[in-house]
């Protein structure tokens, strides 16, 4: 069975305090790993996607990395307005079936 | 350029009422897909559309049912309310034609209580 765990839970960082969130996943043929960041009260919002072991994608603060087993979101000194939780999902090379399974997510605080 | 667009966004029904959820796209994308997101879960897939005309069973289906009016609207409807089925429902699309790029654009969601 495909599985997604997102670690930690919640994160509370200090303004300019870097620090990475973590997806692992089993899945069997990875046709691709999706972040996503959602804020309250709203859907989630495409950050990037990964195909390959080894590749990396950035986005400001933000740098996504993969490996055979598991993915970093690294975020480089937070600002507040980075707050938000943050979703992983993986999508298995199954043909027809167009399967997406995310993970619960982090809840990510940044502090002034 | 909209996006992903969900109506309403806030509901409120009682057991056995029954309702229709509207979404639609304005990016041309051939796949539409609805989830439910609970606390605690992660965001399960309630039904997708492949194409224009196709709709098929996701993870959770029982109790709900879709229609693919046109290539930029989905709908989901409840035609029996139960209170398992407070959530808050997502629509997204995408185009999987495009090899690149098999992400998928989120609506706002629609937040459903049914008491």
């Amino acid at each position: 069975e495909d599985q997604v765990t997102q670690s930690p839970e919640a994160l509370r960082l200090q303004e300019g305090e870097s620090s990475s969130l973590n997806c692992s996943y089993t899945v069997s043929g990875l046709r691709g790993l999706f972040w996503y960041r959602q804020d309250p009260g709203k859907g989630p919002e495409f950050l990037f996607t990964l195909y390959s072991a080894g590749e990396e994608k950035e986005k400001e603060r933000l740098k996504a990395t993969l490996t055979k087993k598991e993915s970093f979101l690294h975020i480089t000194a937070p600002k507040p307005e980075d707050s938000a939780t943050y979703l992983c999902a993986v999508q298995k090379n199954s043909g027809g079936y167009q399967k997406v399974t995310f993970g619960i997510g982090t809840k990510l605080q940044v502090i002034p | 350029n909209a996006g992903v667009t969900q109506t309403p966004k806030f509901q409120v029904l009682k057991t056995g009422q029954s309702m229709t959820l509207q979404c639609a796209q304005d990016m041309n994308h051939n796949s539409m897909y609805w989830y439910r997101q609970d606390p605690g879960m992660g965001l399960r897939l309630i039904y997708y559309s492949a194409s224009e005309g196709t709709t098929d069973k996701g993870e959770v289906p029982n109790g709900y049912n879709v229609s693919r009016l046109n290539k930029r609207e989905f709908s989901l409807r409840l035609e029996s309310a139960a209170p398992s089925q407070t959530s808050v429902y997502f629509c997204a699309s995408r185009n999987p034609g495009h090899l690149s790029s098999y992400e998928q654009y989120f609506g706002p969601g629609t937040r459903l209580t049914v008491t």
